[in-house]
Protein backbone atom coordinates (compact mmCIF):
# COMPACT_ATOMS: atom_id res chain seq x y z
CA UNK A 1 0.00 0.00 0.00
CA UNK A 2 1.07 3.67 -0.58
CA UNK A 3 -0.33 5.02 1.74
CA UNK A 4 -3.30 7.96 1.94
CA UNK A 5 -1.97 11.02 -0.03
CA UNK A 6 -3.05 14.67 -0.06
CA UNK A 7 -2.47 17.26 -2.37
CA UNK A 8 -1.78 19.97 -1.69
CA UNK A 9 0.44 19.75 1.27
CA UNK A 10 0.55 23.54 1.75
CA UNK A 11 -1.69 26.03 0.46
CA UNK A 12 -1.77 29.80 1.10
CA UNK A 13 -4.96 31.54 0.31
CA UNK A 14 -6.45 35.56 0.97
CA UNK A 15 -9.86 35.58 2.73
CA UNK A 16 -12.89 35.44 0.77
CA UNK A 17 -10.64 33.31 -1.84
CA UNK A 18 -12.28 29.24 -2.70
CA UNK A 19 -9.73 26.44 -2.50
CA UNK A 20 -10.02 22.91 -2.81
CA UNK A 21 -8.23 20.17 -1.34
CA UNK A 22 -7.53 16.27 -2.76
CA UNK A 23 -7.39 13.08 -0.99
CA UNK A 24 -6.43 10.13 -2.32
CA UNK A 25 -7.09 6.83 -0.15
CA UNK A 26 -5.30 3.60 0.07
CA UNK A 27 -6.43 1.45 -2.54
CA UNK A 28 -9.95 -0.72 -1.28
CA UNK A 29 -10.81 1.53 1.27
CA UNK A 30 -14.33 2.06 1.33
CA UNK A 31 -14.63 4.48 3.85
CA UNK A 32 -13.17 8.19 3.36
CA UNK A 33 -12.96 10.74 6.41
CA UNK A 34 -12.32 14.14 6.59
CA UNK A 35 -10.65 15.98 9.66
CA UNK A 36 -9.82 19.36 10.69
CA UNK A 37 -6.89 20.10 13.61
CA UNK A 38 -6.04 23.34 14.51
CA UNK A 39 -3.15 24.45 16.27
CA UNK A 40 -2.70 22.87 19.75
CA UNK A 41 -5.59 20.73 19.63
CA UNK A 42 -6.45 17.15 18.17
CA UNK A 43 -8.80 16.70 15.23
CA UNK A 44 -12.05 17.25 14.81
CA UNK A 45 -14.16 15.49 12.38
CA UNK A 46 -15.87 16.64 9.59
CA UNK A 47 -17.68 14.25 7.33
CA UNK A 48 -17.43 10.69 6.32
CA UNK A 49 -18.20 8.60 3.02
CA UNK A 50 -18.91 5.03 2.14
CA UNK A 51 -17.87 4.46 -1.31
CA UNK A 52 -19.78 7.52 -3.02
CA UNK A 53 -21.88 8.04 -0.26
CA UNK A 54 -21.71 10.85 2.19
CA UNK A 55 -22.92 9.07 5.27
CA UNK A 56 -22.15 12.32 7.87
CA UNK A 57 -21.32 15.65 8.42
CA UNK A 58 -20.54 17.58 11.03
CA UNK A 59 -21.74 20.81 12.20
CA UNK A 60 -18.70 21.87 12.12
CA UNK A 61 -19.21 22.11 8.09
CA UNK A 62 -20.96 25.30 7.18
CA UNK A 63 -22.50 25.70 3.54
CA UNK A 64 -19.29 27.21 2.79
CA UNK A 65 -17.95 23.51 2.68
CA UNK A 66 -18.31 20.63 0.09
CA UNK A 67 -17.01 17.56 -0.26
CA UNK A 68 -17.70 14.99 -2.63
CA UNK A 69 -15.88 11.55 -3.58
CA UNK A 70 -17.73 10.91 -6.75
CA UNK A 71 -16.39 7.68 -7.98
CA UNK A 72 -15.92 6.40 -4.32
CA UNK A 73 -12.33 6.49 -5.34
CA UNK A 74 -10.18 9.85 -4.36
CA UNK A 75 -12.05 12.38 -2.49
CA UNK A 76 -12.22 16.32 -2.83
CA UNK A 77 -12.86 18.87 0.14
CA UNK A 78 -13.34 22.74 -1.38
CA UNK A 79 -13.79 25.79 0.90
CA UNK A 80 -15.13 28.40 -0.39
CA UNK A 81 -15.42 32.23 -0.06
CA UNK A 82 -12.42 31.62 3.00
CA UNK A 83 -11.90 32.98 6.50
CA UNK A 84 -9.36 33.28 8.26
CA UNK A 85 -11.18 30.74 11.22
CA UNK A 86 -10.87 28.11 8.28
CA UNK A 87 -6.89 27.82 9.01
CA UNK A 88 -5.89 25.22 10.40
CA UNK A 89 -4.79 21.25 9.10
CA UNK A 90 -6.98 19.06 7.04
CA UNK A 91 -6.50 15.88 7.63
CA UNK A 92 -7.54 12.62 5.13
CA UNK A 93 -8.21 9.17 6.44
CA UNK A 94 -9.20 6.14 4.70
CA UNK A 95 -10.63 2.74 6.57
CA UNK A 96 -11.23 -0.58 4.97
CA UNK A 97 -14.61 -2.24 5.50
CA UNK A 98 -13.23 -5.30 7.61
CA UNK A 99 -11.22 -3.48 9.93
CA UNK A 100 -12.18 0.10 11.69
CA UNK A 101 -8.75 1.55 11.91
CA UNK A 102 -8.17 4.78 9.95
CA UNK A 103 -5.31 5.66 8.36
CA UNK A 104 -4.64 9.60 7.78
CA UNK A 105 -2.34 11.52 5.58
CA UNK A 106 0.02 13.80 5.91
CA UNK A 107 -2.84 16.45 5.66
CA UNK A 108 -2.98 19.91 3.94
CA UNK A 109 -2.41 22.69 5.96
CA UNK A 110 -4.23 26.07 5.02
CA UNK A 111 -3.37 29.58 5.93
CA UNK A 112 -5.80 32.31 5.38
CA UNK A 113 -4.53 35.57 5.06
CA UNK B 1 -21.46 14.45 23.74
CA UNK B 2 -18.09 12.30 24.33
CA UNK B 3 -15.09 13.93 25.80
CA UNK B 4 -11.51 12.64 25.68
CA UNK B 5 -9.02 14.23 28.48
CA UNK B 6 -5.12 13.64 27.66
CA UNK B 7 -2.62 13.68 30.38
CA UNK B 8 -0.11 15.28 30.56
CA UNK B 9 -0.63 17.86 28.23
CA UNK B 10 2.71 17.93 27.59
CA UNK B 11 5.85 15.92 29.10
CA UNK B 12 10.01 16.18 29.26
CA UNK B 13 11.87 13.26 29.70
CA UNK B 14 15.34 11.87 29.65
CA UNK B 15 16.50 9.37 27.55
CA UNK B 16 16.58 6.44 28.85
CA UNK B 17 13.53 6.96 31.12
CA UNK B 18 10.03 5.36 30.82
CA UNK B 19 6.90 7.39 30.84
CA UNK B 20 3.25 7.09 30.65
CA UNK B 21 0.25 8.90 29.24
CA UNK B 22 -3.38 8.50 30.43
CA UNK B 23 -6.64 8.89 28.29
CA UNK B 24 -9.87 9.50 30.05
CA UNK B 25 -13.35 9.20 28.39
CA UNK B 26 -16.41 10.51 29.77
CA UNK B 27 -18.56 7.55 28.68
CA UNK B 28 -18.17 3.76 27.75
CA UNK B 29 -15.85 3.09 24.72
CA UNK B 30 -16.35 0.84 21.89
CA UNK B 31 -12.50 1.59 20.21
CA UNK B 32 -9.84 3.42 21.90
CA UNK B 33 -7.38 4.05 19.49
CA UNK B 34 -3.53 5.62 20.03
CA UNK B 35 -1.76 7.63 17.66
CA UNK B 36 1.26 9.64 16.97
CA UNK B 37 2.09 12.91 14.84
CA UNK B 38 5.18 14.40 14.18
CA UNK B 39 4.83 18.69 14.45
CA UNK B 40 2.91 19.52 11.33
CA UNK B 41 2.79 16.52 9.69
CA UNK B 42 -0.18 13.69 9.76
CA UNK B 43 -1.38 11.01 12.64
CA UNK B 44 0.86 7.36 12.54
CA UNK B 45 -1.62 4.54 13.68
CA UNK B 46 0.52 2.66 16.97
CA UNK B 47 -2.33 0.24 18.67
CA UNK B 48 -6.15 0.00 18.60
CA UNK B 49 -7.80 -1.28 21.90
CA UNK B 50 -11.25 -2.89 22.51
CA UNK B 51 -11.73 -4.97 24.74
CA UNK B 52 -12.02 -4.36 29.00
CA UNK B 53 -8.52 -5.11 29.88
CA UNK B 54 -6.82 -5.48 27.02
CA UNK B 55 -3.58 -4.62 26.25
CA UNK B 56 -0.84 -4.25 23.55
CA UNK B 57 2.41 -3.73 22.99
CA UNK B 58 5.03 -2.76 20.07
CA UNK B 59 8.69 -2.25 20.50
CA UNK B 60 8.83 -0.62 23.57
CA UNK B 61 5.47 0.86 23.65
CA UNK B 62 2.44 -0.60 25.83
CA UNK B 63 -0.89 0.27 25.52
CA UNK B 64 -4.11 -0.48 28.21
CA UNK B 65 -7.60 -0.78 28.01
CA UNK B 66 -9.22 -0.61 31.53
CA UNK B 67 -12.26 -3.07 32.70
CA UNK B 68 -14.80 -0.09 32.22
CA UNK B 69 -13.49 0.77 29.00
CA UNK B 70 -13.28 4.17 29.74
CA UNK B 71 -9.65 4.95 30.74
CA UNK B 72 -6.05 4.29 28.63
CA UNK B 73 -3.17 4.26 29.46
CA UNK B 74 0.01 4.68 27.12
CA UNK B 75 3.44 3.20 28.58
CA UNK B 76 6.64 4.14 26.89
CA UNK B 77 9.65 1.90 28.27
CA UNK B 78 13.46 3.16 28.31
CA UNK B 79 12.57 6.18 25.97
CA UNK B 80 14.05 7.60 22.95
CA UNK B 81 14.43 10.80 20.45
CA UNK B 82 12.43 9.10 18.18
CA UNK B 83 9.46 8.53 20.36
CA UNK B 84 9.51 12.51 20.27
CA UNK B 85 6.23 14.06 19.01
CA UNK B 86 2.38 14.64 19.91
CA UNK B 87 0.67 11.13 21.26
CA UNK B 88 -3.12 11.38 20.67
CA UNK B 89 -6.26 9.20 21.89
CA UNK B 90 -9.12 8.87 19.54
CA UNK B 91 -12.27 6.98 20.48
CA UNK B 92 -15.61 5.71 19.04
CA UNK B 93 -18.41 5.41 21.90
CA UNK B 94 -20.12 2.14 22.87
CA UNK B 95 -23.41 2.33 20.73
CA UNK B 96 -21.55 3.30 17.47
CA UNK B 97 -20.03 0.40 15.05
CA UNK B 98 -16.47 -0.22 13.81
CA UNK B 99 -15.22 2.53 11.35
CA UNK B 100 -17.36 5.68 12.79
CA UNK B 101 -16.10 8.72 13.31
CA UNK B 102 -13.15 9.16 16.26
CA UNK B 103 -13.49 11.72 18.42
CA UNK B 104 -9.81 13.01 19.57
CA UNK B 105 -8.21 14.44 23.02
CA UNK B 106 -6.24 17.26 22.71
CA UNK B 107 -2.59 15.07 22.86
CA UNK B 108 0.26 14.93 25.17
CA UNK B 109 3.52 16.72 23.43
CA UNK B 110 6.53 14.18 24.27
CA UNK B 111 10.31 16.21 24.02
CA UNK B 112 12.92 13.49 24.77
CA UNK B 113 15.93 14.90 25.90
CA UNK B 114 19.42 13.32 24.55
Amino acid sequence: DTGVSQDPRHKITKRGQNVTFRCDPISEHNRLYWYRQTLGQGPEFLTYFQNEAQLEKSRLLSDRFSAERPKGSFSTLEIQRTEQGDSAMYLCASSPKITDTQYFGPGTRLTVL
Amino acid sequence: SQELEQSPQSLIVQEGKNLTINCTSSKTLYGLYWYKQKYGEGLIFLMMLQKGGEEKSHEKITAKLDEKKQQSSLHITASQPSHAGIYLCGAVPLGKSSGDKLTFGTGTRLAVRP
